[in-house]
């Protein structure tokens, strides 16, 4: 069956560190995998998006990486802040005549101070 | 540029009612996707709409159904309202597919 599965366990890291959520994947063949971040009672915003042809995307203090072999992505936050405390949603997007965009069910990040 | 638009925000229905929830897209965004979010089971995609077409379905029961109009707008419809359908209900917008814009919700409580 298909899934996507992320850590359900909640990450709690001290500030100043790098923050890694995983997301793997399987029976899945992704035009391309997304990250959002979900604070409580809003909806996700869209943070990074990488093609099925990129190993590795970057916009500031963020990285994802993506392995279509190992069928992982792993989502990385650099010198992290407490404001950087949130709910991470990684997206697989397949396409069958309409976009289908399936969420994992999140990573629950702390960042203390 | 006005971001997607949800409307209510919040709603109470009693079991067995029937429930029109509205979306309006960012402008020139014609892809309209639908969501459920609940703690135990988080999003789950309903459906998405493009140019007034559903293209692709989730795996809901037939109580659930949208439409979407000539101006991208989107409603979701869903009738004989259960205990279990107390949900976030999510609308995202996108051009055509990929970075999706979400608005702010609907909560749903069905008592």
């Amino acid at each position: 069956s298909q899934k996507i599965e992320q850590n359900s366990e909640a990450l709690n890291i001290q500030e100043g560190k790098t923050a890694t959520l995983t997301c793997n994947y399987t029976n899945y063949s992704p035009a391309y995998l997304q990250w959002y971040r979900q604070d409580p009672g809003r909806g996700p915003v869209f943070l990074l998006l990488i093609r099925e042809n990129e190993k590795e995307k970057r916009k500031e203090r963020l990285k994802v990486t993506f392995d279509t072999t190992l069928k992982q992505s792993l989502f990385h936050i650099t010198a992290s802040q407490p404001a950087d405390s949130a709910t991470y949603l990684c997206a697989l997007d397949t396409y069958t005549g309409g976009f289908k965009t399936i969420f994992g069910a999140g990573t629950r990040l702390f960042v203390k101070a | 540029k006005a971001g997607v638009t949800q409307t209510p925000r919040y709603l109470i229905k009693t079991r067995g009612q029937q429930v029109t929830l509205s979306c309006s897209p960012i402008s020139g965004h014609r892809s309209v996707s639908w969501y459920q979010q609940t703690p135990g089971q988080g999003l789950q995609f309903l459906f998405e709409y493009f140019s007034e077409t559903q293209r692709n379905k989730g795996n809901f029961p037939g109580r659930f159904s949208g439409r979407q109009f000539s101006n991208s707008r989107s409603e979701m419809n869903v009738s004989t309202l259960e205990l279990g359908d107390s949900a976030l209900y999510l609308c995202a917008s996108t051009p055509s597919g990929g970075e999706a814009f979400f608005g702010q919700g609907t909560r749903l409580t069905v008592v």
